[in-house]
């Protein structure tokens, strides 16, 4: 039972536009939400988080929004650069208690290409 | 940015080897985590440590160990490497129940 998706496995846009990744989940008792940017044969690198008592948070050209009705949350990339074209993971945490305390939880992640 | 650090990147061995994966961080992390991943897939926790002399099992099973006598130094063991270890293994540390920082991952090739 896989309990954060990435349904897309791949995007492609051109530089200077937006990028928009998505991600679903289905466990309620996640509170903490992760995107990880991973280029081949390097570790996933912290992009942005956001805690669930929020909507949105930004950072510089990336922005995360997080819609705990739809238990949907998406990465936001303006401008995108070339420089962006890795695969981009979300992952969720619960520090309310249950399986999910603790540990974070990934998706399959979708691959971003940013042409110029 | 978290310093964390794995060795060897990469390593190609025969069925039935013993093997350890190294892992240290110089950021006095207590909590550290291993996972797998294949390619396409997502990672997935096979152990983790809230201390020393603490490890727990993750939500995927494997037949590695780990132990962890000090702070810095968490390495995984495969008594008998078979073909269906073949993986990539990522290694992290963090001071927070959320944000972990990944070391670069050691490609494991067992034929």
């Amino acid at each position: 039972d896989q309990q954060v998706k990435q349904n897309s496995p791949s995007l492609s846009v051109q530089e200077g536009r937006i990028s928009i990744l998505n991600c679903d989940y289905t466990n309620s008792m996640f509170d903490y939400f992760l995107w990880y940017k991973k280029y081949p044969a390097e570790g996933p690198t912290f992009l942005i988080s956001i805690s669930s008592i929020k909507d949105k948070n930004e950072d510089g050209r990336f922005t995360v929004f997080l819609n705990k009705s739809a238990k949907h949350l998406s990465l936001h990339i303006v401008p995108s650069q070339p420089g962006d074209s890795a695969v981009y993971f979300c992952a969720a945490s619960g520090k309310g208690g249950g399986t999910s305390y603790g540990k974070l939880t990934f998706g399959q992640g979708t691959i971003l290409t940013v042409h110029p | 940015e978290a310093d964390i650090y794995q060795t060897p990147r990469y390593l190609v061995i025969g069925t039935g080897k013993k093997i350890t994966l190294e892992c240290s961080q110089t950021m006095g992390h207590d909590k550290m985590y291993w996972y797998q991943q294949d390619p396409g897939m997502e990672l997935h926790l096979i152990h983790y440590s809230y201390g020393v002399n603490s490890t727990e099992k993750g939500d995927l099973s494997s037949e590695s160990t780990v132990s962890r006598i000090r702070t810095e130094h968490f390495p995984l063991t495969l008594e008998s490497a078979r073909p269906s270890h073949t993986s990539q293994y990522l290694c992290a540390s963090s001071t927070t129940w959320d944000t972990q920082y990944f070391g670069p991952g050691t490609r494991l090739t067992v034929l």
